[in-house]
């Protein structure tokens, strides 16, 4: 089954670029899937950052859209998000999640989530 | 962007007893609605999609109902690992979710 973990830094300044990877285990990302990033501010509600398709195709809250880039790296079986030019609002937990191909825009599974403090 | 809005935030239930989460959309969202499950310091769990589809190995316990602009999630007899916040996703437009209830023990 798909397993996913997040890593990065858990503290980034203002003004900065936010950097986190996704690492995959139990299905290849080449396969097939849309990989996703939302996060979830503290005391605030989940926030959908954007998906990508494993080839290449991506999409983007539009709210979020000129800040964010989410790639994929197939050799090694991971995807990544950067926000860049961070303040305090984009403290946040940031959780990656998977969704299947042959199903609507839900999401299933989630990673742990990996909290993210941006503060000088 | 579609708003969903949760109620009530909290609810405070007797194990054994049934629980009903609502769900409202500021527009129809059809069907295209999830529900997830998270639990202290775990990722959040899918536990149904379409309003009414229970998820792969999710007990019958949970159902989900509900079209256009109103849901429900309804768990019967709580057991207790199903104490948590409970949280809708709408997938009609570019996803949003709700705020979220937590389900607590009474």
């Amino acid at each position: 089954q798909v397993q996913l973990q997040e890593s990065g830094p858990g503290l980034v300044k203002p003004s900065e670029t936010l950097s986190l990877t996704c690492s995959v285990s139990g299905y290849s990302i080449r396969s097939g899937n849309y990989w996703a990033w939302i996060r979830q501010p503290p005391g605030k509600r989940l926030e959908w950052i954007g998906s990508m398709y494993h080839s290449g195709a991506t999409y983007y809250n539009p709210s979020l859209k000129s800040r964010v880039t989410i790639s994929v790296d197939t050799s090694k079986n991971q995807f990544s998000l950067k926000v860049n030019s961070v303040t305090a609002a984009d403290t946040a937990v940031y959780y990656c999640a998977s969704r299947a191909v042959t199903t609507a825009n839900y999401f299933d599974p989630w990673g742990q989530g990996i909290l993210v403090t941006v503060s000088s | 962007e579609i708003v969903m809005t949760q109620s009530p935030a909290t609810l405070s239930v007797s194990p054994g007893e049934s629980a009903t989460l609502s769900c409202r959309a500021s527009q129809s969202v059809s069907s295209n609605l999830a529900w997830y499950q998270q639990r202290p310091g775990q990722a959040p769990r899918l536990l149904i999609y379409g309003a009414s589809s229970r998820a792969t190995g999710i007990p019958a316990r949970f159902s989900g109902s509900g079209s256009g602009t109103e849901f429900t999630l309804t768990i019967s007899s709580l057991q207790s690992e199903d104490f948590a916040v409970y949280f809708c996703q709408q997938y009609n437009s570019w996803p949003t979710f709700g705020q979220g209830t937590k389900l607590e023990i009474k």
